[in-house]
């Protein structure tokens, strides 16, 4: 059983289009949360839910935008792609308190703008 | 602000040799402290992680990592480095007081030679 499963595992798409990417966690997280791996393998947060709820939201351009239609469930959905969105995208999971927290990875999404 | 500092981009280590990542931090809460590593196409695998209590604490994989808090540092630690551990290597520094958010080093490539 894959604990946190991203899809789609890559993604080529062209200027301008408009994408999804699935992550979903069978771990009873409560806690969920979308990382950017950029070409130099800089791990960067973007967004965090917590029991769908948006807890953390950095400085992102709002092309991004995450949608958690419950607790085990976090999208990411971009408009208008641009080259610069090019990287390796990975969701994880977590408690949110307790000795538990630690994130959980999936396997990541690397998409490819053109 | 936040910050996680790994000194080194590169390390190569002989087959059987001990191996150190370093890892620094920068936080203004009490911290909690994780190493991951990631093998090339993969997502993130955690190897350890520190909350309280003892300062050494061992992870998978034959890994160790040592907190003193003194020198805000948590290094990693391998008596002998078997040539499967050849990956990078991410430290994280996270807190409850942030959010959960965890905050990455830059990321150490360990190279391993037989």
């Amino acid at each position: 059983d894959t604990a946190v499963s991203q899809t789609p595992k890559y993604l080529v798409t062209q200027m301008g289009n408009d994408k999804s990417i699935k992550c979903e966690q069978n771990l009873g997280h409560d806690t969920m949360y979308w990382y950017k791996q950029d070409s130099k393998k800089f791990l960067k947060i973007m967004f965090s839910y917590n029991n769908k709820e948006l807890i953390i939201n950095e400085t992102v351009p709002n092309r991004f935008s995450p949608k958690s239609p419950d607790k085990a469930h976090l999208n990411l959905h971009i408009n208008s792609l641009e080259l610069g969105d090019s990287a390796v995208y990975f969701c994880a999971s977590s408690h949110s308190t307790g000795s538990n927290y630690g994130y959980t990875f999936g396997s990541g999404t690397r998409l490819t703008v053109v | 602000a936040q910050s996680v500092t790994q000194p080194d981009i590169h390390i190569t280590v002989s087959e059987g040799a001990s191996l150190e990542l370093r890892c620094n931090y920068s936080y203004g809460a009490t911290p909690y402290l994780f190493w991951y590593v990631q093998s090339p196409g993969q997502g993130l695998q955690l190897l350890l992680k520190y909350f309280s209590g003892d300062t050494l604490v061992q992870g998978i994989k034959g890994f160790e990592a040592e907190f003193k808090r003194s020198q805000s540092s948590f290094n990693l630690r391998k008596p002998s480095v078997h040539w499967s551990d050849a990956a990078e290597y991410f430290c994280a520094v996270g807190a409850m007081e942030y959010g959960n958010k965890l905050v990455f080093g830059a990321g150490t490539i360990l190279r391993v030679k037989s």
